[in-house]
């Protein structure tokens, strides 16, 4: 499995307060990718990074932002939660030699926003 | 965008049975198609996937279809064991340079009874 971790595994948090989500990956992959997962939603992708400070977004960006300052490094940042971005997230990264498909997943976040 | 449907959303089955799930895509201009399995408090994990210029694609008990006229594509697992018992995703992309923007679908919750 590639080396993709996620921190914090746990979060519990108020409305209207301000969250960062990190992801790290040891793989030296070009693409990381952050997801939500909501019952009967599958995994729905929120923002995209295909390099260094390049990053787009995915299908459900709102309220969202992101950087990536290290090839490493993905953060995924709530300006202000709301109790609709209670959610489980995931990283997933992607870009080896060669192949750009297959992306490997971090074992998730829980946020509870109340 | 893409759109991804998937069926059925739970599926029990014996031991020793097989197992099918069926996805349905939107764009004609997907190329790409992996599916993911899940284990209960885990990260997604990639099982098996095929191109679009691949019709079939066998990994031991596992095997994909892709009818692309159709626009869908299925799983089939043989001999089915307890330990496949997990959510399963399909997904569709478009691979590009910019990266490869996964549309999932609800995923299908797989009892394997002993």
């Amino acid at each position: 499995d590639a080396g993709i971790t996620q921190s914090p595994r746990h979060k519990v948090t108020e409305t209207g307060t301000p969250v960062t989500l990190r992801c790290h990956q040891t793989e030296n992959h070009r693409y990381m990718y952050w997801y939500r997962q909501d019952p009967g939603h599958g995994l729905r992708l929120i923002h995209y990074s295909y390099g260094v400070k390049d990053t787009d977004k995915g299908e459900v960006s709102d309220g969202y932002s992101v950087s990536r300052s290290k090839t490493e490094d993905f953060l995924l940042t709530l300006e202000s939660a709301t109790s609709s971005q209670t959610s489980v997230y995931f990283c997933a990264s992607s870009g080896l030699a060669g192949s750009t498909d297959t992306q490997y997943f971090g074992p998730g976040t829980r946020l509870t926003v109340l | 965008g893409e759109n991804v449907e998937q069926h059925p959303s739970t599926l029990s089955v014996q031991e020793g049975d097989s197992a099918v799930i069926k996805c349905t895509y939107s764009d004609s201009a997907s190329n790409y198609f992996p599916w993911y399995k899940q284990e209960l408090g885990k990260g997604p994990q990639l099982i098996i996937d095929i191109r679009s210029n691949v019709g079939e694609k066998k990994d031991q008990r596992i095997a994909v279809t892709l009818n692309k006229t159709a626009k869908h594509f299925s799983l089939h697992i043989t001999e089915t064991q307890p330990e496949d018992s997990a959510v399963y995703f399909c997904a569709a992309s478009i691979n590009k340079a910019a990266g490869n923007k996964l549309t999932f679908g609800g995923g299908t919750r797989v009892l394997v009874k002993p």
